[in-house]
């Protein structure tokens, strides 16, 4: 079946490491999403890659980075200059543009810092 | 810049009850508007989406939204709900390109 994968489904990081979230979709989508879920908040927009080699800073894009060298895949990580990382993070993808198809989502990933 | 507010956060209602969900966005060119749910345990699916045309849409379990251009609004509705209904409800927004932005999302009990 097609779909987005996220992994792993529960991270622990420790003060001043840098830990990166997995997301691969087999749904040959151009764009890719990540974004922060906080209770009361929503979902926050951290970064988006509308094709391969480019992306761009969303809303809350301090302290965390990303790239998108294959289509597939769409790693975040979250760097150590993220104050408050503890949170839910959801990736997503849509079709090419123009195309106004909706996003699909993975089943997240939940980070907490020990 | 884009942004989205939906106006309650949490809503308690009785089974056959009616719905309906807030939401406004600011946002000055063409969008494309969407509600998606999360199930207790689940990951986000779409409910209904709008790209143009008839400004009423309709999606799956029952629900409907109408696009208000002059108001800015896309308010979910939902003539009677079900406790199978209780989930948390996210309007988004986009705008030129592919940058989505997402509500704060409303929390939806429903007693059975």
């Amino acid at each position: 079946d097609g779909g987005i994968t996220q992994s792993p489904k529960y991270l622990f990081r420790k003060e001043g490491q840098n830990v990166t979230l997995s997301c691969e979709q087999n749904l040959n989508h151009d764009a890719m999403y990540w974004y922060r879920q906080d209770p009361g908040q929503g979902l926050r927009l951290i970064y988006y890659s509308q094709i391969v080699n480019d992306f761009q800073k969303g809303d809350i894009a301090e302290g965390y980075s990303v790239s998108r060298e294959k289509k597939e895949s769409f790693p975040l990580t979250v760097t150590s200059a993220q104050k408050n990382p503890t949170a839910f993070y959801l990736c997503a993808s849509s079709g090419e543009a123009g195309s106004n198809q909706p996003q699909h989502f993975g089943d997240g990933t939940r980070l907490s810092i020990l | 810049a884009q942004s989205v507010s939906q106006h309650n956060h949490h809503v308690i209602l009785s089974e056959a009850a009616s719905l309906e969900l807030g939401c406004n966005y600011s946002y000055g060119g063409t969008v494309n508007l969407f509600w998606y749910v999360q199930y207790p345990g689940q990951h986000l699916q779409l409910l209904l989406k709008y790209f143009s045309g008839d400004p009423l849409v309709k999606g799956i379990k029952g629900f409907e939204a109408e696009f208000i251009k002059s108001k800015f609004s896309f308010n979910l509705r939902k003539p009677s709900v079900q406790w199978s209904d209780t989930a948390e409800y996210f309007c988004a927004v986009r705008g030129g390109g592919f940058k989505t932005i997402f509500g704060a999302g409303t929390r939806l009990f429903v007693k059975a």
